[in-house]
């Protein structure tokens, strides 16, 4: 089944404890994207990438890395996590060159940061 | 930059009525995809609708539509025969050719009352 795993789907954590959430997708889809969603703000985009070893800042990358070493997986990384980082946050991917022109989200992550 | 605009926060419908959710969106691009993403309880994202800005014809599928005005830049979603399942947020979305990143509205939370 095509899909974009998340994991894990619930985190609650302590401020200044690294995590990583790890995002993986089986499509062979060439662009990934991390999103965070807040009460009254929607969803904003944190980082994205067109391939591997190619990233790029969305709207709210503060406090948050990311690496692309594999075509398949995109983590996101919290190096030092404050409660403003506490959200729900979404992985999606997206193929190149086709006129298939959506995105395909994971089913998302609940972090709470204490 | 591109922005999206949901002026309605919450709105209701009883069960089997009609019910229009709008959206606006700005952009200087001429070649885009508008998309709509119903978040059900269960906060999965999943597309409803999409609409190519160089078709003039409006999308449906089955009980949605959308009104598409390409010069009020102006893109609602209309809810037909509303069913208790369509309880969810659904939010507006807007990307340029190319699969770029998706820029979301904040959201519209509708609730289906029977």
């Amino acid at each position: 089944e095509a899909q974009v795993t998340q994991n894990p789907r619930y985190l609650i954590t302590v401020t200044g404890k690294k995590l990583t959430v790890t995002c993986s997708q089986n499509m062979n889809h060439e662009y990934m994207s991390w999103y965070r969603q807040d009460p009254g703000l929607g969803l904003r985009q944190i980082y994205y990438s067109m391939n591997v070893e190619v990233t790029d800042k969305g709207d709210v990358p503060e406090g948050y890395k990311v690496s692309r070493k594999e075509k398949r997986n995109f983590p996101l990384i919290l190096e030092s996590p404050s409660p403003n980082q506490t959200s729900l946050y979404f992985c999606a991917s997206s193929p190149a060159g086709t006129s298939e022109h959506r995105w395909y989200f994971g089913a998302g992550t609940r972090l709470s940061v204490l | 930059a591109q922005t999206v605009t949901q002026s309605q926060p919450e709105m209701s419908v009883q069960e089997a009525e009609t019910v229009t959710l709008s959206c606006t969106y700005d952009t200087s691009e001429s070649n885009y995809y508008l998309f709509w993403y119903k978040q059900p309880p269960s906060r999965q994202m999943i597309l409803v609708i999409r609409q190519e800005a160089y078709k003039q014809q409006n999308a449906t599928e089955n009980r949605f539509s959308v009104n598409f005005q390409k010069a009020a830049k102006s893109f609602s979603l209309k809810i037909s025969d509303s069913q208790l399942g369509d309880t969810a947020m659904y939010f507006c979305a807007f990307m340029i050719r190319g699969n770029t990143p998706l820029v979301f509205g904040k959201g519209t939370r509708l609730s289906v009352i029977a």
